[in-house]
């Protein structure tokens, strides 16, 4: 399996209140991801990252930062918690690869389930 | 718009019966990956793919590039593959996005496979 935590593992909070989830790796892997994944939307891309400070939006990134200083930690960040956050939060990660043809595998971390009231 | 459709929804089964699991994408892919999600949430990586077919186990994974359209097949199914199985592709079309974008997931929505004993 490959080395990817996530903490916290739950947590509720109160709308309004700034929440950072932190994505942590000890594969030296290049790509870091966030998604979050709802009944009824599956999981969609928050925002993700190329590199130590090298980050980009996704497709749902509204109400999100990112933040990568050291390879290993990708922090997701809610400035003011909202309802609609509420979610289950994944981190995942890939190696890169010579040439850009090729894609990897994605390990995911076991999910954050956060609960905004 | 780039989007990727799971047929069935919902899926039970009777234990020892051959299951096929449906995905299908609207534009170009580099890959193809099935995915896994038990109850409780973790995510793991069954196949990746980008032609032909891949065998482990009890599982296969099909793929017709013409098509856009790839199966996972179930043989001899039992209790514990119930699970939630995610289809999820890296698209062509992203890599004007930057290489890092295109190395990303999109999703279909799952499965939810449930075998009796």
């Amino acid at each position: 399996d490959a080395g990817i935590t996530q903490s916290p593992r739950h947590k509720v909070t109160e709308t309004g209140t700034p929440v950072t989830l932190r994505c942590h790796q000890t594969e030296n892997h290049r790509y870091m991801y966030w998604y979050r994944q709802d009944p009824g939307h599956g999981l969609r891309l928050i925002h993700y990252s190329y590199g130590v400070k090298d980050t980009d939006k996704g497709e749902v990134s509204d109400g999100y930062s990112v933040s990568r200083s050291k390879t290993e930690d990708f922090l997701l960040t809610l400035e003011s918690a909202t309802s609609s956050q509420t979610s289950v939060y994944f981190c995942a990660i890939s190696e890169s690869d010579i040439g850009l043809a090729g894609v990897k595998e994605q390990y995911f971390g076991p999910g954050t389930r956060l609960t905004v009231t | 718009k780039n989007e990727v459709e799971q047929s069935p929804q919902n899926l039970t089964a009777q234990e020892g019966e051959f299951i096929t699991i449906n995905c299908s994408y609207s534009v170009g892919i580099s890959a193809l990956h099935w995915l896994q999600q038990h109850p409780g949430g973790g995510i793991v990586s069954l196949f990746m793919l980008s032609s032909g077919k891949k065998k482990h186990g009890r599982l296969i994974a099909t793929i017709n590039i013409q098509e856009k359209h790839s199966s996972l097949h179930i043989t001899a199914s039992h209790p514990r593959d119930s699970a939630v199985y995610i289809c999820a592709v890296n698209f062509l079309q992203e890599l004007v996005l930057g290489d890092a974008r295109r190395r990303a997931l999109t999703f279909g929505s799952g499965t939810r496979l449930q075998v009796q004993p």
